[in-house]
């Protein structure tokens, strides 16, 4: 059964600097990997997408990596901003569903 | 373009109630899921739907029921409404399947149920 597991669950870092948000998963065999944002009380935001054949995704100040042998995938933060204070979710896609994790709590104080 | 909307943003519900979440999107999209998210456990997968007609369950289906009758619709319903219930319920749709594409996520229906 596939599993999701993001670390840490929160994080608290001052304004300007980079970071990395982590996520592993069980199994390999994978379609592609997400990255979602969350505001509180809101829905979720799609950030970016690696398919499975790819190494990595940017936008912005965002760069997400995926290492499916390893079953990790980083999600890296520039210049963090306190817009940037939100839940942070990935999630796996199998055939029909996505798997995701429980998310990781980032708190950027100016 | 609204993308994907959900109704009601709140409801309390008693136990035993039950009651209908609506969800609607204008993009056109083939494929519709509906997510429940709980303290701890991330986002459950409830049911999903790959085309007006076609629905599947997911991997917490028991209590709900939904049904596909026009592309841009996808209610959820709510049998009779368990404190066990008590999420927040999101929608979601992508023009590709679940497994290839971006995901568009409306803004939820928090539950309560008493």
């Amino acid at each position: 059964k596939q599993e999701v597991t993001q670390i840490p669950a929160a994080l608290s870092v001052p304004e300007g600097e980079n970071l990395v948000l982590n996520c592993s998963f069980t199994d390999s065999a994978i379609y592609n990997l997400q990255w979602f944002r969350q505001d509180p009380g809101k829905g979720l935001t799609s950030l970016l997408l690696i398919q499975s054949s790819q190494r990595e995704q940017t936008s912005g100040r965002l760069n997400a990596s995926l290492d499916k042998s390893s079953g990790r995938s980083t999600l890296y933060i520039a210049a963090s901003q306190p817009g940037d204070s939100a839940t942070y979710l990935c999630a796996v896609s199998l055939t029909d569903k996505l798997i995701f994790g429980t998310g990781t709590r980032l708190q950027v104080f100016p | 373009n609204a993308g994907v909307t959900q109704t009601p943003k709140f409801q309390v519900l008693k136990t035993g109630q039950s009651m209908t979440l609506q969800c609607a999107q204008d993009m056109n999209h083939e494929y519709m899921s509906w997510y429940r998210q709980d303290p701890g456990m991330g986002l459950r997968l409830i049911h999903y739907s790959v085309g007006a007609g076609i629905t599947d369950q997911g991997e917490v289906p028991n209590g709900y029921n939904v049904s596909r009758s026009t592309t841009e619709d996808f209610p959820l319903r709510l049998l009779s409404a368990a404190p066990s219930q008590t999420s927040v319920y999101f929608c979601a749709s992508s023009y590709t399947p679940v497994g290839s594409g971006e995901q568009y996520f409306g803004p939820g229906t928090r539950l309560t149920v008493t």
